[in-house]
């Protein structure tokens, strides 16, 4: 069963950039049916779909995060990665990276998710 | 992009049925048949309940059970159980690649 894992600092000073990586185990991030996302959740509160990615490097984005937000791909290491720039307490969030099982399952069909790591702004 | 509605909470007896709804727009879920669920345990990453409105990922028990209507996904839970006690989170795709969450909704069994 594919795996994912989430991996950067756990504390982020405020104007500074947020960047997380993901690695895919067990399986292969160059598999045409899948994309790749980042999802967060600040304390207490809802999900919010951040980025997504496709091993070609084709990348779409949450249009209220897009001028801050830039996803990319290393398909040699079996990762994709995250940045947030200018970072506020507002980005404060336990951030997830998913697969997108949209060959299969139709678009955002996130169906397998890693354990999600806390990044505080402060 | 705003959050799609969905009712802050909802509560139901073991044995009984709960449906959580989850309101858009023709701009998202009323636009596409990519309408999912999520179900996530305090702690937990969210875990796929439905996907394209209605179908089940396999070990997903047939009490999930997703419909869609106009700009409203729902979802029930039939044949409530203990471990159904959850925040539940609802997802469209909302066009030009983009996807939107539910504001979540917590489920108690009584």
């Amino acid at each position: 069963q594919l795996q994912l894992q989430e991996s950067g600092p756990g504390l982020v000073k405020p104007s500074e950039t947020l960047s997380l990586t993901c690695t895919v185990s067990i399986g292969s991030i160059t598999n045409n049916n899948y994309f790749w996302g980042w999802i967060r959740q600040p304390p207490g509160k809802g999900l919010e779909w951040i980025a997504s990615i496709y091993y070609s490097g084709n990348t779409y984005y949450n249009p209220s995060l897009k001028s801050r937000v830039t996803i990319s791909v290393d398909t040699s290491r079996n990762q994709f990665s995250l940045k947030v720039t200018s970072v506020t307490a507002a980005d404060t969030a336990v951030y997830f990276c998913a697969r997108d099982d949209f060959g299969d399952s139709g678009l955002g069909a996130f169906d397998v998710w890693g354990q999600g790591t806390l990044v505080t702004v402060s | 992009q705003s959050a799609l509605t969905q009712p802050p909470s909802a509560s139901g007896s073991p044995g009984q049925s709960v449906t959580i709804s989850c309101t858009g727009t023709s701009s998202d879920v009323g636009g596409y048949q990519y309408v999912s669920w999520y179900q996530q345990h305090p702690g937990k990453a969210p875990k796929l309940l439905i996907y394209g409105v209605s179908k089940r990922p396999s070990g997903v028990p047939d009490r999930f059970f997703g419909s869609k209507t106009d700009n409203t996904a729902s979802l029930t839970v039939t044949g409530l159980q203990a471990e159904d006690e959850a925040d539940y989170y609802c997802s469209s795709y909302a066009g030009r690649n983009s996807f939107v969450f539910g504001s979540g909704t917590k489920v108690t069994v009584l």
